[in-house]
């Protein structure tokens, strides 16, 4: 089965370093979606694109967070500096054109101390 | 107002049981619409689209109700493997946009 792989797994940092989080859509999918998840909020869209644009990242606290996508094959999520309320799990998420559902990655564990 | 909101539960029930859950969505122009399933510490995964004429994949079947604007799962024959959280998505376009999540709803299927 086609997979969306995200890295790391886990990740542990201290308070204002700065955190990157990897994913590898399936290959083929044009559309890339970001989602963090905590226990108060559920799961909160942060950016998606399409084609490698961004299409609406509106969910993203711009002045610490940014998404970038630099080919088909690699999508980039950056914290900078990084704060405790920052602790989620950030999953992310690929689709085709059409609409038959996401697949999402196994995510990646983000704890700030 | 959430624009898709869902009984958080949780729902406890009996190995055999049936149980159903509902989503209402508030965006009348919403086009398709995903039932996901979510285990403990585990990523979303998609468990059925729901289609106007309603759809049955083994035990579970989904229904969709333009008209009042919400969407329902029901299982049918309940397993210990089917406990977990349930979460009902909105598309508001037939191509792959931004998805409205619901919170989700907890289901613990007991022996």
């Amino acid at each position: 089965d086609a997979r969306v792989t995200q890295t790391p797994r886990h990740k542990v940092t201290e308070m204002g370093q700065e955190v990157t989080m990897r994913c590898q859509p399936i290959l083929g999918h044009n559309t890339v979606f970001w989602y963090r998840q905590t226990m108060m909020q559920g799961l909160e869209l942060l950016a998606y694109f399409r084609n490698r644009a961004p299409l609406d990242d509106s969910g993203m606290p711009k002045d610490r967070f940014s998404a970038e996508m630099p080919d088909a094959t690699l999508a980039t999520l950056k914290i900078q500096p990084s704060e405790p309320r920052d602790s989620a799990v950030y999953f992310c998420a690929s689709g085709p054109r059409t609409v038959s559902g996401y697949t999402f990655g196994s995510g990646t564990r983000l704890t700030v101390v | 107002r959430k624009e898709v909101e869902q009984d958080p539960g949780p729902f406890n029930v009996p190995e055999g049981a049936t149980v159903a859950f509902n989503c209402t969505y508030s965006n009348s122009a919403s086009q398709s619409f995903f039932w996901y399933r979510q285990d403990c510490r585990k990523e979303p995964k998609l468990l059925m689209s729901v289609y106007s004429s309603g759809n049955e994949d083994g035990r579970f079947t989904a229904q969709l109700n333009r008209a009042s604007q919400y969407i329902s799962l029901l299982i049918r024959d309940s397993k210990l493997s089917d406990s977990a959280t349930y979460l009902c998505v909105v598309n508001p376009t037939t191509n792959a946009g931004k998805s409205t999540f619901g919170d989700g709803t907890t289901l613990t299927v007991k022996p």
